[in-house]
């Protein structure tokens, strides 16, 4: 069965300092894996894309990894801002379908 | 541009009572779609469209009727409702149609929150 899995779940952190979100899947064939950033009340976002031949991909402040031979991925959030509190939810497209994780709720204190 | 619009925001149904979603994209997108977003589950895809006339079932469609007369809009009919269905739904769309569209991300609303008593 096809399935994302994040962690951790959920994750505060003091404002300035640097965090590493986690995604494993399980999904076969493998497309493509997205990271969306979802704040409260309002739809998901894209933040970045990752291919199979894509190691890192950062997107100013945001890096994602991926590993697709333990089939691990990574969103690295460096210098948090208040801004960044949200839920970043990672999908992963493959064979016609997309399967979406869970989700980490990330809050950022001043 | 608007994006995706969704409406209302926020629905309170009594069980039995019927309603409809409004979704409406203005990116001229062919591919659209109708998630559910429960609480420590990840987004669930109720119903989809490819285009115009065309649409199909997703993961959970039970209870739920969609329909798509134009490129712009894709309503989602709730037929009976029940408490099974207090949930947050989101429409999203995206550019192309699958398979050629994966690399496409999806654009979402920002949903309408649905509460069955």
């Amino acid at each position: 069965k096809n399935q994302v899995e994040q962690s951790p779940q959920s994750l505060i952190i003091l404002e300035g300092k640097n965090c590493t979100l986690q995604c494993n899947y399980t999904v076969s064939p493998f497309s493509n894996l997205r990271w969306y950033k979802q704040d409260t009340g309002r739809g998901p976002v894209s933040l970045t894309i990752m291919t199979f031949s894509e190691n890192t991909k950062s997107n100013g402040r945001y890096t994602a990894t991926l590993d697709a031979d333990t089939k691990q991925s990574s969103l690295h959030i460096t210098a948090s801002q208040l801004s960044d509190s949200a839920s970043y939810i990672c999908v992963v497209s493959g064979s016609k379908k997309l399967t979406f994780g869970t989700g980490t709720r990330l809050t950022i204190i001043p | 541009n608007a994006g995706v619009t969704q409406t209302p925001k926020f629905q309170v149904l009594k069980t039995g009572q019927s309603m409809t979603l409004q979704c409406a994209q203005d990116m001229n997108h062919e591919y659209m779609s109708w998630y559910r977003q429960d609480p420590g589950m990840g987004l669930r895809l109720i119903h989809y469209s490819v285009g115009a006339g065309i649409t199909d079932q997703g993961e959970v469609p039970n209870g739920y009727n969609v329909s798509r007369s134009t490129t712009e809009d894709f309503p989602l009919r709730l037929l009976s409702a029940a408490p099974s269905q207090t949930s947050v739904y989101f429409c999203a769309s995206r550019e192309g149609v699958p398979m050629s569209s994966y690399n496409s991300p999806l654009h979402f609303g920002n949903g309408t929150r649905l509460t069955v008593t």
